[in-house]
């Protein structure tokens, strides 16, 4: 079975300031992790995926992921904080050995970037 | 860049209504989704589709719902009799292969 957490409903931060949204996750084979960003009214939109190689993973808008297979975790994170970041971010993980082609998604995080 | 795309983008119905909501996907891409989103809650996967069939479905996709890809371009979503509880927000998503998927805006349904 997959499985994957966010275990903060929000998260603040000052504009400038480093970001972190944090994702743990359960899986019984390797996971694939996916990061995705939910702006109002919109639909998700692809930010960055872990499949294999290094763990530091860069993505779309200066965002980048760490994987962590001792800690499994997959954390997003920025160097500084933009406004217009104020988002829904949804982690996904999907069991390479589970025999789907769907990922699990997280319940979503909120991120509000403060001026 | 293409773009997933969905119509409309808010549809009102009555409980007990059939409601047919409608994707085009990305042209070249082979793997078609619909997921939905209670609001506040999380994106749960109804179903995926490839090859002109289903290749898995949800616990919550049940008798009530079908897909279809009806020509080249276009993959619907129909439920048959609506419920209140059917009310979500509805996404198409498409992927190239089985890795990354692109979502479309949504589809807000009403249920009164």
């Amino acid at each position: 079975a997959q499985s994957v957490a966010q275990p903060e409903d929000q998260v603040n931060v000052a504009e400038g300031n480093p970001l972190t949204v944090k994702c743990t996750y359960s899986v019984s084979g390797n996971p694939y992790l996916f990061w995705y960003v939910q702006y109002p009214n919109r639909g998700l939109q692809f930010l960055l995926k872990y499949i294999t190689g290094d763990n530091l993973v860069k993505g779309s808008y200066g965002f980048e992921a760490e994987f962590n297979k001792s800690q499994t975790s997959f954390h997003l994170k920025k160097p500084s904080a933009l406004v217009s970041d104020s988002a829904l971010y949804f982690c996904a993980v999907r069991d390479e050995a589970g025999g789907s082609y769907i990922p699990t998604f997280g319940r979503g995080t909120s991120l509000i970037v403060h001026p | 860049e293409p773009e997933v795309t969905q119509t409309p983008s808010h549809q009102v119905t009555q409980m007990g209504q059939e409601v047919i909501l409608r994707c085009v996907p990305i042209s070249n891409h082979l793997y078609f989704y619909w997921y939905r989103q209670i609001l506040g809650q999380k994106v749960e996967f109804l179903v995926s589709f490839y090859n002109n069939e289903i290749s898995e479905k949800s616990e919550i996709f049940d008798d009530q719902f079908s897909v279809e890809r009806p020509d080249g371009s276009n993959f619907t979503l129909k439920i048959r009799s609506t419920k209140l509880e059917d009310s979500a927000m509805y996404f198409c998503a498409s992927s190239p292969g089985t890795r990354v998927q692109y979502f479309g805006p949504g589809t807000r349904l009403t249920v009164t």
